[in-house]
Parts: C-alpha cells; sequence; structure tokens
C-alpha cells in the first residue's frame, strides 16, 4: 500500500500570505485527491490532481486560491492563497492504488496524515 | 453530484453492546461505498469497501456493511464494541463502473466506546 507524507504537518500563517504544501508517495500513482477538513467538519475534495495537466476543481474551488502542482506520479502541492482565517483546517492528500492481485485486486484511497493549518 | 448522510452525530455505547451506525447516499448511478475511520491523532483508515458482488462485506477488527440498494443505504455495524473502537467513523461514496473519483464524505460520526 501507498505510504504519503505531507510537509509541513502544521503551521500557524498570518492572513494574506500563502502557504504551499507537499504531498510525497513512495510509488507511482495515477489518481491524486486534496481534501479539506474545516474543524468539526467532515472531509470536502477540492480538486483531483492530474498529471501533467491542470487540476480538476470541485464546486467551489478556484485554481487561483488553490493552484495545485503535479509534476510526477509521486509528488504534488497545493498552495492556499491569499489567507484568510476561513482557510483554518486540516488539508488532506489522497492517491488511489491497487490492493492485492488478479481478479480481487481493487482500487483504494490511501489518506496522507494532515497538514494543519490555522490562518490568524 | 453525490451526497452522503449520516443519521448519527455522536454515539456513546458501553463496551460489548452492539454498534450500527447509518449512511444514506444520493446518487442515480452506480456508486461504490466506503467506511473509514479515524482513531484519534492518527491517519484515516478503510473499514471496509462496497464494489460490486456479496451486499454484505466483512471489513477489518470485526465490522461490517450492508449494502441495501433500495433503501440507497450502507450502515455500519458490529455486534459487540470495545474501547478500542472510540473514534470517527465517516461513510463515503464515489462513481461505480471503473475509472477513479474522488470521494463525497458524509460529516462523520463521533463514536464514544465506555469501559
Amino acid at each position: 500500500s501507498a505510504v504519503i507524507s505531507q510537509k509541513p504537518s502544521r503551521d500557524i500563517c498570518q492572513r494574506g500570505t500563502s502557504l504551499t504544501i507537499q504531498c510525497q508517495v513512495d510509488s507511482q500513482v495515477t489518481m491524486m485527491f486534496w481534501y479539506r477538513q474545516q474543524p468539526g467538519q467532515s472531509l470536502t475534495l477540492i480538486a483531483t490532481a492530474n498529471q501533467g495537466s491542470e487540476a480538476t476543481y470541485e464546486s467551489g474551488f478556484v485554481i487561483d486560491k488553490f493552484p495545485i502542482s503535479r509534476p510526477n506520479l509521486t509528488f504534488s502541492t497545493l498552495t492556499v492563497s491569499n489567507m484568510s482565517p476561513e482557510d483554518s483546517s486540516i488539508y488532506l492528500c489522497s492517491v488511489e492504488d491497487v490492493r492485492g492481485q488478479g481478479p480481487s485486486s481493487y482500487n483504494e484511497q490511501f489518506f496522507g496524515p494532515g497538514t494543519r493549518l490555522t490562518v490568524l | 453530484a453525490q451526497s452522503v448522510s449520516q443519521h448519527n452525530h455522536h454515539v456513546i455505547l458501553s463496551e460489548a453492546a452492539s454498534l450500527e451506525l447509518g449512511c444514506n447516499y444520493s446518487y442515480g448511478g452506480t456508486v461504490n461505498l466506503f467506511w473509514y475511520v479515524q482513531y484519534p491523532g492518527q491517519h484515516l483508515q478503510l473499514l471496509l469497501k462496497y464494489f460490486s458482488g456479496d451486499p454484505l462485506v466483512k471489513g477489518i477488527k470485526g465490522f461490517e456493511a450492508e449494502f441495501i440498494k433500495s433503501k440507497f443505504s450502507f450502515n455500519l455495524r458490529k455486534p459487540s464494541v470495545q474501547w478500542s473502537d472510540t473514534a470517527e467513523y465517516f461513510c463515503a461514496v464515489n462513481r461505480g463502473g471503473g475509472g477513479a473519483d474522488g470521494l463525497t464524505f458524509g460529516k462523520g460520526t463521533h463514536l464514544i466506546i465506555q469501559p
């Protein structure tokens, strides 16, 4: 199964600044996703990070606010731009990987440890 | 677009009690269904999933879930809970039929097991 690391694990930022979160996977994966988990809320999909092309954003999320890079099959970054206190959240990277072999194989989404962001 | 509804936001049980957490989804097409668990201070982990076939699926740690298509439901069950089951539980769905797709999550259920 894929092992995912994220940097930084947490940060406290001033409003108006930007933070770039890195996601590194220990194996090549086709699909990478970015989620947000606001305090007391569930996870919300921000976008699908596509390798070699622009990310696909979900409704309510735009590239200017959350630019995403995916330079290769093991790495992606999410930038939270021009931050406000409402951006305080946990940001999680997820990858889809194949588990098992042959007819019984299936795709599973693995989640990174998350980046806890606090905006003052 | 899909949506997921989890009926219980907070559940408190005693050890050895039986557990059932409700999950309903709305989507007109084929779906994949998942239950994830997040133990305090840990990553999200997959408990079990349904892609196709037998609608009663068994996962790790004695959990199981039943997909009832007519009710758009995928309730999670465990016959006898343990203190270590204290965690946040999330039901999730994505489109089935092949092709990778991000997950739509329910709001989660915070389960507390009292010794």
